[in-house]
């Protein structure tokens, strides 16, 4: 039992390039969450899924995207990174249907730099 | 806006003292409190959590305490250990949204 895996471990990018992070947990959690945190600071949550086949915004999606690939997966892409983008980001799960007061679990991280 | 902050942000502490980190938040309608722990270059973990309902709650080593009055979360550590070195994190959210609230996080260094 992995809980929730994240790759690449470490990546960087030139300035208006794309990539996939990808996510995975199994736990059989429903919702899934992207989250970045910048140096100093808490986690901010970019998108998050509350179930299979369902997305919602967070409080900064702006130059994300995100794909609920199947109840395992779901991953977040960088159309054209920025350096504003540079960041760790992590993913996370919870049990039930995107309740706030759900735990939830957490990956080890993606460490992005954007040049 | 809706914040959780925390006041101390490093706190040094003996090898076996106890070691008290605060948070507060600002957001009346919170009624989920959870705390994680961040060593360097890992995610956070999950420590404890509490709801409204309770004002104290203990695990291992590890008791947070509630004070809806005055907004404030506290997370008290018994015995400090070296392993327990790291940056705390509080959080907020309520049964009607979706995701939790981060606080700017506390480092807490154990001296040997």
């Amino acid at each position: 039992n992995a809980g929730v895996t994240q790759t690449p471990k470490f990546q960087v990018l030139k300035t208006g390039q794309s990539m996939t992070l990808q996510c995975a947990q199994d736990m059989n959690h429903n919702s899934m969450y992207w989250y970045r945190q910048d140096p100093g600071m808490g986690l901010r949550l970019i998108y998050y899924s509350a179930s299979e086949g369902t997305t919602d915004k967070g409080e900064v999606p702006n130059g994300y995207n995100v794909s609920r690939l199947n109840k395992r997966e779901f991953s977040l892409r960088l159309e054209s990174a920025a350096p504003s983008q540079t960041s760790v980001y992590f993913c996370a799960s919870s049990a039930t249907g995107g309740s706030g007061t759900d735990t939830q679990y957490f990956g080890p991280g993606t460490r992005l730099t954007v040049l | 806006g809706e914040s959780v902050g925390l006041h101390l942000p490093t706190l040094s502490v003996q090898e076996g003292d106890n070691s008290i980190i605060n948070c507060a938040y600002s957001n009346s309608a919170s009624d989920y409190f959870i705390w994680y722990k961040q060593e360097s270059g890992k995610g956070p973990q999950f420590i404890i959590d509490i709801r409204s309902n309770m004002d104290k709650r203990q695990g291992q080593r590890v008791t947070v305490l509630l004070n809806k009055t005055v907004k404030h979360l506290s997370l008290q550590i018994a015995a400090t250990q070296p392993g327990d070195s790291a940056v705390y994190f509080c959080a907020e959210s309520n049964t009607g949204r979706r995701a939790l609230t981060f606080g700017s996080g506390t480092r807490l260094q154990v001296q040997p």
